[in-house]
């Protein structure tokens, strides 16, 4: 059974710091991992996909690398700001079982001005 | 990516009335949609999978008579929870199967049920 794990649970850093977010997971036949953010009381947005082929992505501030092998994936945030504050979510989808998503817990990340 | 909007946003009803939850993808023709449903501080519940003209497959634990789900076309899914009571009460999702196997959420319903 597919299980993903997001550690820390929660973080608070200054406004600025360059921080990154873990992710890991037992099996590594996935199709793909993304990850989310969600702020509270809203649905989830996505902010990087990596196919199972790729090692990395980029968008703006932010990197997602993926370690198939191992079960690993983190998330980079450069330069962090206020807003970036909000919940991310981790989850990979399964080649079998349709193809769901499977979440992590979520990383709670506040960033203090 | 794909653009997923809910109605409505919130809804508070009696206990034993039903309601019903629109999901569309507004620019991508969606044959996959999801419903999650998430309580205060916990990840998201995968309750069901729907694939356009036909029976949704649900979550282990998830009763199909009490949330019924209809994906009629490939741009609407509706969830309907039937003779909904307090334990019902929840922040409903959906979710569009996009390109490149892409998820992409809608922005919630929070249902309170009195």
């Amino acid at each position: 059974k597919q299980e993903v794990t997001q550690i820390p649970a929660a973080l608070s850093v200054p406004e600025g710091e360059n921080l990154v977010l873990n992710c890991s997971f037992t099996d590594s036949a996935i199709y793909n991992l993304q990850w989310f953010r969600q702020d509270p009381g809203k649905g989830l947005t996505s902010l990087l996909l990596i196919q199972s082929s790729q090692r990395e992505q980029t968008s703006g501030r932010l990197n997602a690398s993926l370690d198939k092998s191992s079960g690993r994936s983190t998330l980079y945030i450069a330069a962090s700001q206020p807003g970036d504050s909000a919940t991310y979510l981790c989850a990979v989808r399964l080649y079998n079982q349709g193809g769901k998503l499977i979440f992590g817990q979520g990383t709670e990340l506040s960033v203090k001005p | 990516g794909a653009v997923v909007s809910q109605h409505p946003s919130w809804v508070i009803c009696k206990s034993g009335t039903s309601v019903k939850i629109e999901c569309r993808s507004l620019d991508f023709q969606a044959t996959t949609m999801f419903w999650y449903r998430q309580f205060p501080k916990q990840s998201l519940m995968l309750m069901a999978t729907s694939n356009e003209g036909s029976k949704a497959t649900y979550e282990q634990g998830v009763e199909k008579d009490k949330f019924l789900i209809n994906h009629a076309s490939l741009t609407l899914s509706t969830l309907t929870v039937t003779s909904a009571h307090p334990e019902d009460s929840s922040f409903y999702i959906c979710s569009v199967l996009g390109p490149g196997n892409e998820q992409f959420f809608g922005p919630g319903t929070r249902l309170t049920v009195l």
